[in-house]
């Protein structure tokens, strides 16, 4: 049972434009939600998180959303630049920021920005 | 540069071979995990160390052994390996309670 999924394994968008990334989970407890982004032959390196008890979170170019009654989040990135190509991974956890527990994560999406 | 760094960056091993991948982080970090990540598939936790107290076992095969032998080296020795555990395997590790992992590159295994 995969409790977090990311649909699209990949989306190609034009330099300048808006990249939306989108994830969704299915276990309600999931509280505190994570980004992290890969290139090749590199490890997953953190990008953003939010907590449940927001809706959003910026920082620079990248925004995450959260909607806790649809159990989906979405990272959109804006102006998308030709450097943000990468997999970009969407991960999940119980019990906040601080409390230790495993992160579940989704299969991925390659995003590929176009000059 | 994460602070991470894992050896070798590749490895091809055949079936009846043995071999060791190795993680060392200079965070001070507590906590040092071994992921598994398939072609499109999301990363797979296998091994949790606390402290250098193995923590969690993800149901792995016993042809994979982990070693922690302090907070800030960890050893995955792999033992007449199959295909199918042909992977990218990443090393992470993580201060304590906060969640942000920090991975190392990884090791592309190829098993032949």
């Amino acid at each position: 049972d995969q409790q977090v999924k990311q649909n699209s394994p990949s989306l190609s968008v034009q330099e300048g434009r808006i990249s939306i990334l989108n994830c969704d989970y299915t276990n309600s407890m999931f509280d505190y939600f994570l980004w992290y982004k890969k290139y090749p032959a590199e490890g997953p390196t953190f990008l953003i998180s939010i907590s449940s008890i927001k809706d959003k979170n910026e920082d620079g170019r990248f925004t995450v959303f959260l909607n806790k009654s649809a159990k989906h989040l979405s990272l959109h990135i804006v102006p998308s630049q030709p450097g943000d190509s990468a997999v970009y991974f969407c991960a999940a956890s119980v019990g906040g920021e601080t409390s230790g527990s495993r992160l579940t994560f989704g299969e991925g999406t390659q995003l590929t920005v176009n000059p | 540069e994460t602070g991470v760094t894992q050896t070798p960056r590749h490895l091809v091993m055949g079936m009846t071979n043995k071999k060791s991948l190795k993680c060392e982080q200079h965070l001070g970090h507590n906590a040092m995990y071994w992921y598994k990540q398939s072609a499109k598939k999301p990363l797979e936790l296998m091994f949790v160390y606390n402290f250098k107290e193995q923590t969690e076992n993800n149901s792995v095969p016993s042809r994979f052994s982990p070693e922690c032998p302090n907070s800030s080296h960890l050893f995955l020795h792999l033992h007449t390996l199959q295909p199918e555990d042909s992977a990218l395997y990443l090393c992470a590790s993580r201060r304590g309670g906060n969640e942000k992992l920090f991975f190392g590159s990884g090791t592309q295994l190829s098993v032949l």
